[in-house]
C-alpha cells in the first residue's frame, strides 16, 4: 500500500465549480499534512496546512480525519488559474521528511 | 516566504559525466535540505536528508555513490549525478527547512536532467 494515496484525476471541470480531492494516509502516527500546488515542469508550492479542525484559505477548505486516515480539499468557485496537479503531502514526524501522493490533476475549462 | 535556489535550471549532458547541482537558500540558514527526484506524471521521490556539516541520510533503493551529496554550509548543499546515465534523466528538485521551522520547506525551482 502507498504511504500517501490519491485519485490521480484528471478532473475537467467548468469555470465556476467546486470540485473535491480526496487522500488518505497509512502512517497513523504522521504529525503533519498539507495541500501543495505544482504547475507543470515547476516546483510544488505550499497551497495550505491542513489541521484537525479544518482550515478555509479563500476559496479552498482542508479538512483532516485523524480516525480515517483522511485528508480532503475543496476548491469553490474554482477559476481557470485553478488548473494545476495537486499534492497530498503527510510529514511522518517532526524531522522534516516529507512523503508526497502522487498528485491529483485538475483542469478548468471555460 | 523564504527564497531557495538551484543551478542550474537545465542541463544536458553526454553519458558517463558528472553532473553537479547546487541549492542555495537565499535569505535563512537551511539547517536541513532535501533532494527530491520527480519522473513525469509521478510524484516527488525523497532522494536523501542532507543536514549541514554531516553526511547525508539516503532512502532505500538510493545508491549513495551515485549521487554524491555534499552540505558544506547553513546555505549550500550540492547534488552530484555520477557517471551520468539515460535513466538518471529526470527532474532534480532540493527543499531547504530552517531550525525550528516544524516540518515547513521551501523548494527550489528544481533542475531538469536530460542524459543523452
Amino acid at each position: 500500500r502507498k504511504e500517501v494515496e490519491q485519485d490521480p484525476g484528471p478532473f475537467n471541470v467548468p469555470e465556476g465549480a467546486t470540485v473535491a480531492f480526496n487522500c488518505t494516509y497509512s502512517n497513523s502516527a504522521s504529525q503533519s499534512f498539507f495541500w501543495y500546488r505544482q504547475d507543470c515542469r515547476k516546483e510544488p508550492k505550499l497551497l495550505m496546512s491542513v489541521y484537525s479542525s479544518g482550515n478555509e484559505d479563500g476559496r479552498f477548505t482542508a479538512q483532516l480525519n485523524r480516525a480515517s486516515q483522511y485528508i480532503s480539499l475543496l476548491i469553490r468557485d474554482s477559476k481557470l488559474s485553478d488548473s494545476a496537479t495537486y499534492l497530498c503531502v503527510v510529514a511522518p514526524s517532526n524531522t522534516g521528511k516529507l512523503i508526497f501522493g502522487q498528485g491529483t490533476t485538475l483542469q478548468v475549462k471555460p | 516566504g523564504a527564497v531557495v535556489s538551484q543551478h542550474p535550471s537545465r542541463v544536458i549532458c553526454k553519458s558517463g559525466t558528472s553532473v553537479k547541482i547546487e541549492c542555495r537558500s537565499l535569505d535563512f540558514q537551511a539547517t536541513t535540505m532535501f533532494w527530491y527526484r520527480q519522473f513525469p506524471k509521478k510524484s516527488l521521490m525523497l532522494m536523501a536528508t542532507s543536514n549541514e556539516g554531516s553526511k547525508a541520510t539516503y532512502e532505500q533503493g538510493v545508491e549513495k555513490d551515485k549521487f554524491l551529496i555534499n552540505h558544506a554550509s547553513l546555505t549550500l548543499s550540492t547534488l552530484t549525478v555520477t557517471s551520468a546515465h539515460p535513466e538518471d534523466s529526470s527532474f532534480y528538485i532540493c527543499s531547504a527547512m530552517g531550525q525550528g521551522s516544524y516540518n515547513e520547506q521551501f523548494f527550489g525551482p528544481g533542475t531538469r536532467l536530460t542524459v543523452l
